[in-house]
């Protein structure tokens, strides 16, 4: 099936610095990720949706220059999170719709990173 | 807007059991797509099974089936013969127009050996 990469898989870093994580769709192209958030025990969250060569539509209250979202290529979507602090610690998942051969109405999830701040 | 509810937190089975996992949903729509999701101890998100609404025949997946009442709007997830692997979260899902899922609260499911 459609395989979707996320690195890194687990980072930490200091509070005010900033994180990028990357998705990456290996054998399809994703016009469309979709970048969620999940506390622990809880459902995903929807932040924002990525297109490839244009903005990223935001979720309601999600901040934009918080998260800050590029989908420069057909393969690739990236989320940085700029100034990150404590609060900003959750498990960090992308996903895409399946193109060219796979099914369009169905998701592939990367396998997520964890994002500690301390 | 389209809501998705899954009102079992937690749920318990013996090993080789069949187990039944609720989820009810709310749409205007006709046409639409439903999923269950598994989310192992790695969090890592796996699709178990996947309805499409126009069709009336209820989807099949090895030992994983679901109760797909239109009507009721109700989704509910069999899982026969259960295996300590199965023991996960599990997230019912509803695909909106915009290609976005809705997604339940999800359902512990323990497996007792």
């Amino acid at each position: 099936g459609a395989v979707v990469s996320q690195h890194p898989s687990r980072v930490i870093c200091k509070s005010g610095t900033s994180v990028k994580i990357e998705c990456r769709s290996l054998d399809f192209q994703a016009t469309t990720m979709f970048w969620y958030r999940q506390f622990p025990k809880q459902s995903l969250m929807l932040m924002a949706t990525s297109n490839e060569g244009s903005k990223a539509t935001y979720e309601q209250g999600v901040e934009k220059d918080k998260f800050l979202i590029n989908h420069a290529s057909l393969t690739l979507s990236t989320l940085t999170v700029t100034s990150a602090h404590p609060e900003d610690s959750s498990f960090y998942i992308c996903s895409a719709p399946g193109l060219a051969g796979y099914r369009t109405d169905t998701q592939y999830f990367g396998p997520g990173t964890r994002l500690t701040v301390l | 807007a389209q809501t998705v509810t899954q009102s079992q937190p937690e749920m318990s089975v013996q090993e080789a059991e069949t187990v039944t996992l609720s989820c009810t949903y709310d749409t205007s729509e006709s046409d639409y797509y439903l999923f269950w999701y598994k989310q192992p101890p790695s969090r890592q998100m796996i699709l178990v099974i996947r309805q499409e609404a126009y069709k009336q025949q209820n989807a099949t997946e090895n030992r994983f089936s679901v109760n797909f009442q239109k009507a009721a709007k109700s989704f509910s997830l069999k899982i026969s013969d259960s295996q300590l692997g199965d023991a996960a979260m599990y997230f019912c899902a509803y695909l909106d127009s915009n290609y976005q899922l809705i997604w339940g609260a999800g359902t512990k499911l323990i497996i007792k050996p």
